[in-house]
This record gives C-alpha cells, sequence and structure tokens, in this order.
C-alpha cells in the first residue's frame, strides 16, 4: 500500500539554523515519483522537487537540498541557513500507478523560522 | 511554471444549496485533474482523480453523488458540491498535470464555508 510519513509534526528553529524535514514512504512499486510542496499561509501549494525512483542522486537548489535513498525509503528535505519566510507547511508526496495515477500526501511538517 | 486557476477563491452558501468550483489550466492542457480537499491543519485528502472525456475516480469514502466533477476538456475541470452541509466546509483544491508522473501545478484553492 502507498504511504507517506513525515514523523516531525512541527519544528521551530531560529534564522539561520539548518533544519531537515524528514519523508518516509512505502511503496510496492519499483517506479514511482517524490515530490515535496511548500504550502505558505497563504495556502497555496508550491511544488519545489519531483524525483523519480531511478534517480538517487542527491539534488541542491540554493539553500535547499533533497536526500533520496531507497535503502531506507526515505526523501528527506534540508534547509540550510534557514529565514523567516521559509515558515510554512512542508508536505512529501509519493505518486504510483495503482490502477490509476494518484498522490499521496504526508500529513506535513509546519516549519516555524523565528527571527 | 504553469498556471492553474480557481474560482471563486472563497464562497459562502447557506445549507441546502448546491455550489461550483472551477479549475482551470491556463497555459497548458491537463489530461488529468485532481481534486483534494483540506481541513484546517490537515493534510490533503484526494477526493477524486479526473480524466478529460471520462468519468472521475473518486476515493473510497468520497460521496460521487455529493461531490460531482466535470472534467469536458482539457483546461476545465468542475467540482459541484450538491447540497452543501456545514461538514463540507472546508479548503478545496485542485491541481492538474500534462502527465500524471510529472509535478501537479495546484490551483490557489477555494475556501467554502457552508452556514
Amino acid at each position: 500500500a502507498q504511504k507517506v510519513t513525515q514523523a516531525q509534526t512541527e519544528i521551530s528553529v531560529v534564522e539561520k539554523e539548518d533544519v531537515t524535514l524528514d519523508c518516509v514512504y512505502e511503496t510496492r512499486d519499483t517506479t514511482y515519483y517524490l515530490f515535496w510542496y511548500k504550502q505558505p499561509p497563504s495556502g497555496e501549494l508550491v511544488f519545489l522537487i519531483r524525483r523519480n525512483s531511478f534517480d538517487e542522486q542527491n539534488e541542491i537548489s540554493g539553500r535547499y537540498s533533497w536526500n533520496f535513498q531507497k535503502s531506507t525509503s526515505s526523501f528527506n528535505f534540508t534547509i540550510t541557513a534557514s529565514q523567516v519566510v521559509d515558515s510554512a507547511v512542508y508536505f512529501c508526496a509519493l505518486s504510483e500507478n495503482t490502477g490509476g495515477f494518484k498522490t499521496i500526501f504526508g500529513a506535513g511538517t509546519r516549519l516555524f523560522v523565528k527571527a | 511554471g504553469a498556471v492553474v486557476s480557481q474560482h471563486p477563491s472563497w464562497v459562502i452558501c447557506k445549507s441546502g444549496t448546491s455550489v461550483k468550483i472551477e479549475c482551470r489550466s491556463l497555459d497548458f492542457q491537463a489530461t488529468t485533474m485532481f481534486w483534494y480537499r483540506q481541513f484546517p491543519k490537515q493534510s490533503l485528502m484526494l477526493m477524486a482523480t479526473s480524466n478529460e472525456g471520462s468519468k472521475a475516480t473518486y476515493e473510497q469514502g468520497v460521496e460521487k453523488d455529493k461531490f460531482l466533477i466535470n472534467h469536458a476538456s482539457l483546461t476545465l475541470s468542475t467540482l459541484t458540491v450538491t447540497s452543501a452541509h456545514p461538514e463540507d466546509s472546508s479548503f478545496y483544491i485542485c491541481s492538474a498535470s500534462e502527465n500524471p508522473y510529472n509535478e501537479q501545478f495546484f490551483g490557489p484553492g477555494t475556501r467554502l464555508t457552508v452556514l
């Protein structure tokens, strides 16, 4: 069964600290996609990254980096030198073909960055 | 990135009335559109997957007669909440993608309040 676990409900850090948001997934498919989305207080979801199951290379985009490890079924997200504007809810999501494509979201991690 | 719009952005209605929410992909053709529901401080729950020209596929527990979905063109999907009741009050979010394995582009959401 498809499942995404974000064990951290809320994280609070002080500006400039690094923070890692954990994501663990379960799937029976060998082909699947993983995503991270940001939902700021305005409510609109913002796409951050997509990774397919055959690409385990880590990725860095500015202050954001992602660590994909199939061996532990994890797709963790790190924000370096956090800023107040990073405060939001972050969702990890998994997409696979289960008789029809659909994407399942984790419960989300609410990040508070204090000045 | 691609743009998805939703209309209206918020709506307040009386119990027993029906409400239609539109989701449009503005600069790409969306073969697949998804409808989600989000309660306060919770994750997105997939309600249904809609493919252009065919009937929507509803998730378990979602009443298809209550939540009517139409995907008549490659740029428009509508969700009609029929005979709305206060428990239907929620944040409804649509997303669209050209390819189900690609990133989904999310609309800004519609906040429905049923009095």
